[in-house]
């Protein structure tokens, strides 16, 4: 499943296939992003981060791509689990401060 | 061991009274944040101490007030509390206050005005 575009903000995915989560940002002198997962009642859970000297990270079944050129970042999660459902939000740092995206809820279809 | 920890989980209280919230991280960092989450789960930051003194004041009531008695707590104390307060509060915490940290959160206190 796919959020396509800028940003929607529901994704519904099948147990078992790939996740793309979208998010566009704001200023072009960001300098690093995060992508956080958050959990009913829980607070943000980092999930993982990138600097704007990179285009992709890639972490335990997630991967973080980064297109500049356009303000774009994207989260991918391989092999999506019951366990991803949550929303996630993107932020990017810029001058000390976190500014956070408006999240995309994530639910997973057995 | 939770890493930052907030106190109350949840808070429920009357318009005009004065309440404060509470956080503490062990994980050493220099920097510490508040952030309000509202109903539409945007998260906004509020303030931010680093090592006690304070870096970030966005623009927020100065019914609001932080303190920071070390650099391991950083607590919020609310004024003449409003309806338009209830909300989610995250305290956050971050190794320093360098561009290239991740910020790790508590699980926040909700705050419901009656």
């Amino acid at each position: 499943g796919e959020s396509v575009g800028l940003h929607l903000p529901t994704l519904s995915v099948q147990e078992g296939d790939n996740s793309i989560i979208n998010c566009a940002y704001s200023n072009s002198a960001s300098d690093y992003f995060i992508w956080y997962k958050q959990e009913s009642g829980k607070g943000p859970q980092f999930i993982i981060d990138i600097r704007s000297n990179m285009d992709k990270r890639q972490g335990q079944r997630v991967t973080v791509l980064l297109n500049k050129t356009v303000k774009h970042l994207s989260l991918q999660i391989a092999a999506t689990q019951p366990g991803d459902s949550a929303v996630y939000f993107c932020a990017e740092n810029i001058e000390y401060k976190l500014s956070f995206g408006a999240g995309t809820t994530v639910t997973v279809r057995a | 061991d939770t890493a930052v920890s907030q106190t109350p989980k949840y808070l429920v209280t009357q318009m005009g009274n004065d309440k404060s919230i509470k956080c503490e991280q062990n994980l050493g960092h220099d920097t510490m944040y508040w952030y309000k989450q509202d109903s539409k789960k945007f998260l906004k930051i509020m303030f931010s101490y680093n090592n006690k003194e304070l870096i970030i004041n966005e623009t927020v009531p100065n019914r609001f007030s932080p303190k920071s008695p070390d650099k391991a707590h950083l607590n919020l104390h609310i004024n003449s509390l409003e309806l338009g307060d209830s909300a989610v509060y995250f305290c956050a915490s971050s190794q320093d206050r360098r561009s290239n940290q991740p910020q790790h959160f508590g699980d926040g206190t909700r705050l419901s005005i009656l």
